[in-house]
């Protein structure tokens, strides 16, 4: 059973640039979120998705934003990045996230210079 | 929202010691607390979890015991070994949004 898959893994941008960043979830998974790393700052929740709805949003600015796939693909977007999204992005799945285990990927390293 | 706050964020402990993480939250109405070990450059992954109706879980040197009352949740990590040392999160949830600690970096010295 493949797990859950990020692409790209890394990622160099520069201030004003936007990103998108992809996350297949395990198959079966309906519930997706995201989460941003940074040190010092643990996971800080960004959103979750469940069947293309999103449920659940953080404390982020709106350049931040998501979206799920009828497959339960999901994208972020970071727009007008600014050096302090430099981070950790990792999302996770699971079945449905009031069920428990969340499944991490590997996460995408972005760096705005 | 829930608030979980997580001690110490750096411990260093010699090989066969114990180690011991502590986590707090807010929100009594949370009843999922899971951790999450996380490796060097690798993904975190769900090492133990409790849930609301239960004090004390334990699977072979890790346990985890929670006080709803005080809300306070720990890890215990005993006879430590190098493989043990990575960060740890610590996690409340009421079931529609996780909240992560600010992770616990053990490093076990051999």
């Amino acid at each position: 059973k493949a797990g859950v898959t990020q692409t790209p893994r890394y990622l160099i941008k520069t201030r004003g640039q936007q990103v998108t960043l992809s996350c297949s979830p395990i198959s079966g998974h309906r519930s997706v979120s995201w989460y941003q790393q940074t040190p010092g700052q643990g996971l800080q929740f960004l959103f979750e998705y469940f069947s293309e709805t999103q449920r659940n949003k953080g404390n982020f600015p709106g350049r931040f934003s998501g979206r799920q796939f009828s497959n339960s693909r999901s994208e972020m977007n970071v727009s007008t990045l600014e050096l302090g999204d430099s981070a950790l992005y990792l999302c996770a799945s699971n079945r449905d996230i009031y069920t428990g285990e969340l499944f991490f990927g590997e996460g995408s390293r972005l760096t705005v210079l | 929202g829930e608030n979980v706050e997580q001690h110490p964020s750096t411990l260093s402990v010699q090989e066969g010691d114990s180690a011991v993480i502590k986590c707090t939250y807010s929100d009594s109405a949370s009843n999922y607390f899971p951790w999450y070990k996380q490796e060097l450059g690798k993904r975190p992954q769900l090492i133990i979890d409790i849930r609301s109706n239960v004090g004390e879980k334990k699977d072979q040197r890790i346990a985890v015991t929670l006080n709803k009352t005080a809300k306070h949740f720990s890890l215990h990590i005993t006879e430590t070994q190098p493989e043990d040392s990575a960060v740890y999160f610590c996690a409340g949830t009421t079931g529609n949004q996780f909240y992560f600690g600010t992770g616990t970096s053990l490093t076990v010295i051999p």
